[in-house]
């Protein structure tokens, strides 16, 4: 079946920089987007951007222009994201999320990964 | 940005009676090619959000047909026709119109 696996918590001090993998499995890697989101608590979803796994292409949100990087790894099945200049305020859930093909929305997503910023 | 508004933010129900969410979009939704760029999201607890209804309207695959989207440029309706205990948890609208993508605050359903 269709899955995304994410990588592990993280624990991260103020200033360090996170790196969270998604990898799926179950369909053709190449033919869906991949989508970041996370859930700050007691601030609801907020869209990171994305990647297009076949040809690396990306679009981040302006809030988070210059300290995200999106990238892939096509012999792996795996999505990355990478997130530097961390404050407190980038504790959250980091979700990876497929967009289905005909404009179906975000019809698969990770299980979550837990970043804690704190120093 | 597009700015999603829900109502309500809170919503009490007793099972077996319905409900409904309202989400109200700063700007139309509707795409040139007929299509209204408009999700719905149920996060339960504990758990990644899930797909409800796509394209305003449409029905995921494996949703129950208890709920159906509907509205069509800047309103928007969720309904459930007989709330179960298995639908508590957050009820979030986004759009897919236009860069960044953006959610609604969410709607927390519980059960009375």
């Amino acid at each position: 079946q269709v899955q995304l696996v994410q990588s592990g918590a993280e624990v991260k001090k103020p200033g360090a920089s996170v790196r969270v993998s998604c990898k799926a499995s179950g369909y053709n890697f190449t033919d869906n987007y991949i989508h970041w989101v996370r859930l700050v608590s007691g601030q609801g979803l907020e869209w990171m951007g994305w990647i297009n796994p076949k040809r690396g292409r990306t679009e981040y949100a302006q809030k988070f222009q210059g300290r995200v990087t999106m990238t892939r790894d096509t012999a792996i099945n795996t999505v990355y994201m990478d997130f530097r200049s961390l404050t407190s305020d980038d504790t959250a859930v980091y979700y990876c999320a497929r967009r289905g093909l005909d404009l179906v929305g975000f019809d698969t997503w990770g299980q979550g990964t837990k970043v804690i910023v704190s120093a | 940005d597009i700015v999603l508004t829900q109502s309500p933010l809170s919503l009490p129900v007793t099972p077996g009676e319905p409900a409904s969410i309202s989400c109200r979009s700063s700007q139309s939704l509707l795409h040139s090619n007929g299509y209204d760029y408009l999700d719905w999201y149920l996060q339960k607890p504990g758990q990644p959000p899930q797909l409800l209804i796509y394209l305003g309207s449409t029905r995921a695959s494996g949703v129950p047909d208890r709920f159906s989207g509907s509205g069509s440029g800047t309103d928007f309706t969720l309904k459930i026709s007989r709330v179960e205990a298995e639908d508590v948890g957050i009820y979030y609208c986004m759009q897919g119109q236009e860069s960044p993508r953006t959610f609604g605050q969410g709607t927390k359903l519980e059960i009375k």
